[in-house]
C-alpha cells in the first residue's frame, strides 16, 4: 500500500497567517491527490482534488500544488473558520490511503 | 441536494457481524463509485473499501480484506458493507462517501458508529 506522510502533525497559527502543510507519498502517484478539511464532529469536506484543482465553493485562499511524491496545501490568509484538521488522500491505486492528518490550532 | 445517510451501526461482540447501509439521494446513484471510510475515536481517517458504479470492481484495505464485503443495489440507491469477524480495532464511525472519478470524495454521510466490545 502507498503510505502518505503528512507534516507537521499539528501546529499553532494566528488568523492572517500563511500556512503550508506537506504530504509525501511513498511512491509516485502522479496528481491523484486530494485534500480534505475536517472539523470536530463533522464529516470531512473536499477542498482540492487532482493535487491543485479547487473544489467548487471552496475559498480561493486554499491552494494545492505538487505531483509525483511531494504535495503541499497552502492557506494564504488563515481565517477563524480554517482551524481544523486537514488530511491528504491518494487515489492513484487501491488501497486508497490517507495521511495521518494535520491539526491547525489557534495560537 | 446530495444526501448520504448511513445506518446499521451498533454494539457487537468480538467475532460478530453487522451490515451497514448507506441510502443515497439527490443524484444519479449509478453514475458514481462509492466508498466506506472509517474513523476510530480520536484517530484519523482510514479508507475501508470502495466499489465502482456497477459493482464490477471492488477494493479493500488490508485490515479488512477477507472479513468485509462491499456491495451496492443501484435499483435501491443503496450501498452496503457486510462486516464479519469483527474485532475491537474495527470500532469506529463509518462514513459512506461518493467517489467522483479522479476527483476525490465530494460528498460524505455523517456516519454510523460501530462499537466492538465484549
Amino acid at each position: 500500500a502507498i503510505r502518505m506522510t503528512q507534516s507537521p502533525s499539528s501546529f499553532s497559527a494566528s488568523t492572517g497567517d500563511r500556512v503550508t502543510i506537506t504530504c509525501r507519498a511513498s511512491q509516485g502517484i502522479s496528481s491523484y491527490l486530494a485534500w480534505y478539511q475536517q472539523k470536530p464532529g463533522k464529516a470531512p469536506k473536499l477542498l482540492i482534488y487532482a493535487a491543485s484543482t479547487l473544489q467548487s465553493g471552496v475559498p480561493s485562499r486554499f491552494s494545492g500544488s505538487g505531483s509525483g511524491t511531494d504535495f503541499t496545501l497552502t492557506i494564504s490568509c488563515l481565517q477563524s473558520e480554517d482551524f481544523a484538521t486537514y488530511y491528504c488522500q491518494q487515489y492513484y491505486s487501491y488501497p486508497v490511503t490517507f495521511g495521518g492528518g494535520t491539526k491547525v490550532e489557534i495560537k | 441536494e446530495v444526501q448520504l445517510v448511513e445506518s446499521g451501526g451498533g454494539v457487537v461482540r468480538p467475532g460478530g457481524s453487522l451490515r451497514l447501509s448507506c441510502a443515497a439521494s439527490g443524484f444519479t446513484f449509478d453514475d458514481y463509485g462509492m466508498s466506506w471510510v472509517r474513523q476510530a475515536p480520536g484517530k484519523g481517517l482510514e479508507w475501508v473499501s470502495g466499489i465502482n458504479w456497477n459493482g464490477g470492481s471492488t477494493g479493500y484495505a488490508d485490515s479488512v480484506k477477507g472479513r468485509f464485503t462491499i456491495s451496492r443495489d443501484n435499483a435501491k440507491n443503496s450501498l452496503y458493507l457486510q462486516m464479519n469477524s469483527l474485532r475491537a480495532e474495527d470500532t469506529a464511525l463509518y462514513h459512506c462517501a461518493r467517489d467522483v472519478e479522479y476527483s476525490g470524495y465530494d460528498s460524505w454521510g455523517q456516519g454510523t458508529l460501530v462499537t466492538v466490545s465484549s
